[in-house]
């Protein structure tokens, strides 16, 4: 059982490069979520999904975009990366976005970002 | 003013030795509390969670408490190790329902465990 798995792990893009960030989950879970973290601030929401098909805009969503064509995968892309989006990007699923224990969310390991 | 506010920022401490972490929080009431711990170069993993209504809750050598009253959760690590070195997240879930995109994160505290 993999969890949350993230592709690529790290990637140097050159400013206007654009590139996807790959989330796949084999918990079945309905909800997805990208983040950022950044040195000295809390993690922060990009965007979420709360089933297939459905995507939602979270705290920082500008220069992002995502798609939920199939459950197990929420993919994040950044269509013209800019030196502001160097940061550590992590994807989280959960089985329910309800008030229970089941809210807890399961982390991927991360995907390093560097735009230069 | 962050709604959730941690401290220390740092900690440095020997192995072997007990120690509190403070978590601060203006959101009130709210659904759950949780305490996350992230390895360097990992995801964030879950510690413990308590509901609004809860005191205390213990994973192993792990105890989070939280004093409504006060708008204060302490996470107690005893006899810590090397392998407790990591960042210790807590993390607020206000009452108004909706997905977990309306999580609130504290900026951590980082915790290194010394031989």
């Amino acid at each position: 059982n993999a969890g949350v798995t993230q592709t690529p792990k790290f990637r140097v893009l050159k400013t206007g490069q654009s590139m996807t960030l790959l989330c796949a989950q084999d918990m079945n879970h309905e909800y997805m979520y990208w983040y950022r973290q950044d040195p000295g601030m809390g993690l922060r929401l990009i965007h979420y999904s709360v089933g297939e098909g459905t995507t939602a805009k979270g705290e920082v969503p500008d220069g992002y975009n995502v798609s939920r064509l199939k459950k197990q995968n929420f993919l994040l892309g950044l269509e013209s990366a800019a030196p502001s989006q160097t940061s550590v990007y992590f994807c989280a699923s959960s089985y329910s976005g309800g008030e229970t224990l089941n809210t807890e969310a399961f982390f991927g390991q991360g995907t390093r970002l560097t735009v230069v | 003013k962050n709604q959730v506010e941690q401290s220390p920022q740092s900690l440095i401490i020997l192995e072997g030795k007990n120690c509190t972490l403070q978590c601060n929080y203006t959101v009130s009431p709210f659904s759950n509390l949780r305490w996350y711990k992230q390895d360097t170069g990992r995801g964030p993993v879950s510690l413990t969670i308590m509901t609004f209504s809860e005191n205390t809750k213990s994973n192993g050598r792990y105890t989070a408490t939280l004093d409504a009253d006060t708008k204060q959760s302490s996470l107690h690590i005893t006899a810590s190790q090397l392998s407790d070195s990591a960042s210790y997240i807590c993390v607020v879930r206000p009452p108004y329902g909706g997905s977990q995109g309306n999580l609130i994160f504290g900026k951590g505290t980082k915790l290194s465990v010394k031989p």
